[in-house]
């Protein structure tokens, strides 16, 4: 299994440009999220998805758009890039029903926003 | 609502040294508690949870944790540091009767010198 997958690893927008963040996931996961990460703030979610069709908003979800056509895919859109965008971006992936399981993390993609 | 702290940015320890990092957590329900690493441009890695049962739990790479319900922690522990135990490490908490959504803590960067 390749896990959990994303493109592009970095990423240079200028103000105002759109762009989306891939994230695919081969474990045939149910739950998939996206998260920054900012320095001394940890991870903060963005959006999350409990499987195809069904999209929610987490803790900083301005700027940006989900869908989740199918339950390998969670592309993450950035409307109208900012400067403020300009960070880490995580996608991970996990089961869902008893609320046990584990999530399993993409190795990020790293967005600069001019 | 749900949140995590660890208390220090940094942790500086001698190599052969035990560690701890300290994380304590706020959750409304029942705490699924977990503790993931990042080595320098790369993912999350998991390395342990508590979800019930034992409250010291063993996890990869020797770290082991401690969930303490009346204090509200769950301490990351070794008995003994490498060198290749640096990186930046996270706690996360979430409601065990409210889904998938996982908060985590600012990150406590780990430091071991030879």
């Amino acid at each position: 299994n390749a896990g959990v997958t994303q493109t592009p690893k970095f990423q240079v927008l200028k103000t105002g440009q759109s762009m989306t963040l891939q994230c695919a996931q081969d474990m045939n996961h149910e739950y998939m999220s996206w998260y920054r990460q900012d320095p001394g703030m940890g991870l903060r979610l963005i959006h999350y998805s409990v499987g195809a069709g069904i999209t929610d908003q987490g803790e900083v979800p301005n700027g940006y758009n989900v869908s989740r056509s199918t339950t390998e895919d969670f592309p993450l859109r950035l409307l109208s890039a900012a400067p403020s965008q300009t960070s880490v971006y995580f996608c991970a992936s996990s089961y869902t029903g008893a609320g046990r399981e584990t999530q399993y993390f993409g190795p990020g993609t790293r967005l600069l926003v001019l | 609502a749900q949140s995590v702290a660890q208390p220090e940015d940094q942790v500086n320890v001698a190599e052969g040294n035990p560690l701890t990092v300290k994380c304590t957590y706020s959750v409304s329900g029942n705490p699924y508690l977990f503790w993931y690493v990042q080595y320098p441009n790369r993912g999350l890695q998991f390395l342990l949870k508590y979800i019930t049962g034992d409250n010291l739990v063993k996890g990869s790479y020797g770290f082991e944790a401690e969930f303490n319900k009346s204090q509200t922690s769950f301490h990351l522990k070794k008995p003994s540091a490498l060198v290749s135990d640096s990186a930046l490490y996270f706690c996360a908490v979430r409601d065990g009767n409210a889904g998938n959504m996982l908060t985590f803590g600012g990150g406590t960067r780990l430091m071991v010198k030879p």
